[in-house]
Formats: C-alpha cells, structure tokens, sequence
C-alpha cells in the first residue's frame, strides 16, 4: 500500500546549526502533509502541517518544503536548540481514504553541543 | 486548557486477556483517533470517531474495537491478547473530523506477557 518514509534514521547537528530533515511519500493523492515531534516518553506534538497545492509553509523557527515532482517533503529548523532533541515524523493525509494519518518511520535528530 | 489524557498510563496483560484503554479528548474536541507504535511498525492508525460514530478503520484485526461517547470521550478493547499487541497505544484529538492539527495524549503503555 501507500507509505510515507524517512530518509535517515538518526540526523545529528551542532547546536546553532540549521537543521533539515526529509520524506519521500508516494500518494501523489495527498491532501495534506504533516510534521510531527515525539520526544522521549510523550506523544506526537504537532509542528507544522502544508496543503498540497502549496510548496513552502513557515512557521516559529521551522520552514517546511514540498517538491511534489520528487514527491519530497522537509522539514527545516533554524538555529538548533537543545529541545529540539527528538524524534521527527512526516506523515500524510488522504481525504478520500480510510487510513487517517499515515506516519513515516521517523528520525532521530540529535544536538551536539 | 487540558491536553488529550490517557488513561491508564502503564498496563501489564497475559495473553489472552483483554483490556480496556480510556483517552479523555481535549475539551470541545470531537473527534478522537487511536494509533498503535511499536519499533518494528512506527505509528499506525487504528480507527477514528467523530460524533460517536467509527469515520474510519485501519488495518487491524477485529480484536480490535473501539467507541466514543457523547461527551466525546473515547475507549479502544483489545480481546484476546496477543504478545504482539504490546504497543505504546496514542490517542489523538481534533476539533474536527481528522483535523491534520490533531493533539496527541502520552500514550497507554501496553505489556503482553
């Protein structure tokens, strides 16, 4: 069936540093995209989210990018922080399905201080 | 405001029994999806109700069930317990039916042993 994956497990980056984290997805049928961050021992926090007839989306600190020829969706965040310290998921949202939000594998962003 | 609660937090089954999981949806909140995360699978959607009533249904067995009340509150029953059912057990709430912006509780830690 339809998935939406994750480039690299793990992502680490110095603090201060930009941050980019990328996912492929394969239902060019998708309504919306979605960037979730799932730290330790809590559920999902919701980041940001873009429509699919847009391409770039900002929001506090984090920029989300989608290129719907290479079906790629990323999420950029600006000068890394400690708390940023988590595991990202993509995930992808069909109307006209039955399989409300498909989440990606996720990766794992880790600050260097 | 209260975010999404989940109840109970930790929970250790045998095999072949069955359980009952709680998830409260933030308030004016209406509809409620369940997801199951393991390692192996990463998150994937179980079911959703909105106004009472399942909008969708992932791929899972009938073991599988689940029911929203009219104060929007919502339960998920597993029966028969399987060791492969051990799972971190996500709820998520949204204003609306499958809101992309859905807020998700710190999750039931299920054991099946």
């Amino acid at each position: 069936g339809e998935s939406v994956g994750l480039h690299l497990p793990t992502l680490s980056v110095q603090e201060g540093d930009n941050s980019i984290i990328n996912c492929a997805y394969s239902n060019s049928a998708s309504d919306y995209f979605i960037w979730y961050k799932q730290e330790s021992g809590k559920g999902p926090q919701f980041i940001i989210d873009i429509r699919s007839n847009m391409d770039k989306r900002q929001g506090q600190r984090v920029t989300v990018l989608l290129n719907k020829t290479v079906k790629h969706l990323s999420l950029q965040i600006a000068a890394t922080q400690p708390g940023d310290s988590a595991v990202y998921f993509c995930a992808e949202y069909y109307g006209g399905g039955a399989d409300g939000l498909t989440f990606g594998k996720g990766t794992h962003l880790i600050i260097q201080p | 405001k209260a975010g999404v609660t989940q109840t109970p937090r930790y929970l250790i089954k045998t095999r072949g029994q069955q359980v009952t999981l709680s998830c409260s949806p933030i308030s004016g909140h209406r509809s409620v999806s369940w997801y199951q995360q393991t390692p192996g699978q990463g998150l994937q959607f179980l079911f959703e109700y909105f106004s009472e009533t399942q909008r969708n249904k992932g791929n899972f067995p009938g073991r599988f069930s689940g029911r929203q009340f009219s104060n929007s509150r919502s339960e998920m029953n597993v029966s028969t317990l399987e060791l492969g059912d051990s799972a971190l057990y996500l709820c998520a709430s949204s204003l609306a039916a499958l809101n992309t912006e859905a807020f998700f509780g710190q999750g039931t830690r299920l054991t099946v042993v």
